[in-house]
């Protein structure tokens, strides 16, 4: 069936250099996407978002990629610091009735002081 | 602003006993809610989500329901644990086609 997935299941990254969380989605469909950051023991909080109609979008540090064509999204943290340390999710949204969210398996990311 | 309460925070019951865990969302009104189980390590799994008072629907086939007999109320039932529900569970709000909001989640541990 339709999924979403993660590349790489664990990231280790050098303080203050930049992480990059890939992400794959399978439904051409889906038009509203999400990452999320969990820290441990803790519930997932949002980081940003981004609609099918975009290919970036930009927050605080973080920047969302879009590539429709082959179906990726993907995460950007500049200067990560050792607070970025969690699990990041990416989700996909189905349209169509009610709101449902397919979420990925989830990226670990460490951060090497 | 809105908040999400879930508790207890963490469970540890015998299997065969019965489970209740409830969410109460503050600050806002008919919310879409969503129960997820969340395996150590692993994703989130959809139980149930619901749109409106009464209105349940599950995603999985699993021993576990789900309730909302108010707006702002969302309540994950089992009448009889088994040792593979043990997870972490969380719940969840968002309005229509945005950003769903967690809740600090459940450890639930079954014996």
């Amino acid at each position: 069936g339709e999924s979403v997935g993660l590349h790489l299941p664990t990231l280790s990254v050098q303080e203050g250099d930049n992480s990059i969380i890939n992400c794959a989605y399978s439904n051409s469909a889906s038009d509203y996407f999400i990452w999320y950051k969990q820290e441990s023991g803790k519930g997932p909080q949002f980081i940003i978002d981004i609609r099918s109609n975009m290919d970036k979008r930009q927050g605080q540090r973080v920047t969302v990629l879009l590539n429709k064509t082959v179906k990726h999204l993907s995460l950007q943290i500049a200067a990560t610091q050792p607070g970025d340390s969690a699990v990041y999710f990416c989700a996909e949204n189905r349209p169509g009735g009610y709101q449902k969210v397919t979420f990925g398996t989830g990226t670990k990311l460490q951060v090497i002081p | 602003s809105q908040t999400i309460h879930q508790w207890p925070a963490t469970l540890v019951q015998p299997v065969g006993s019965p489970l209740s865990l409830e969410c109460t969302v503050e600050g806002t009104s008919n919310p879409n809610l969503y129960w997820y189980r969340q395996a150590a390590g692993r994703g989130l799994q959809l139980l149930f989500y619901s749109v409106g008072i009464g209105q349940i629907s599950s995603e999985v086939p699993q021993n576990l329901s789900a309730s909302r007999p108010q707006d702002r109320q969302f309540i994950l039932s089992s009448k009889k644990l088994l040792l593979s529900d043990s997870g972490f569970y969380l719940c969840a709000w968002s309005h229509g086609a945005g950003e769903q909001y967690f809740g600090p989640g459940t450890r639930l541990t079954v014996t």
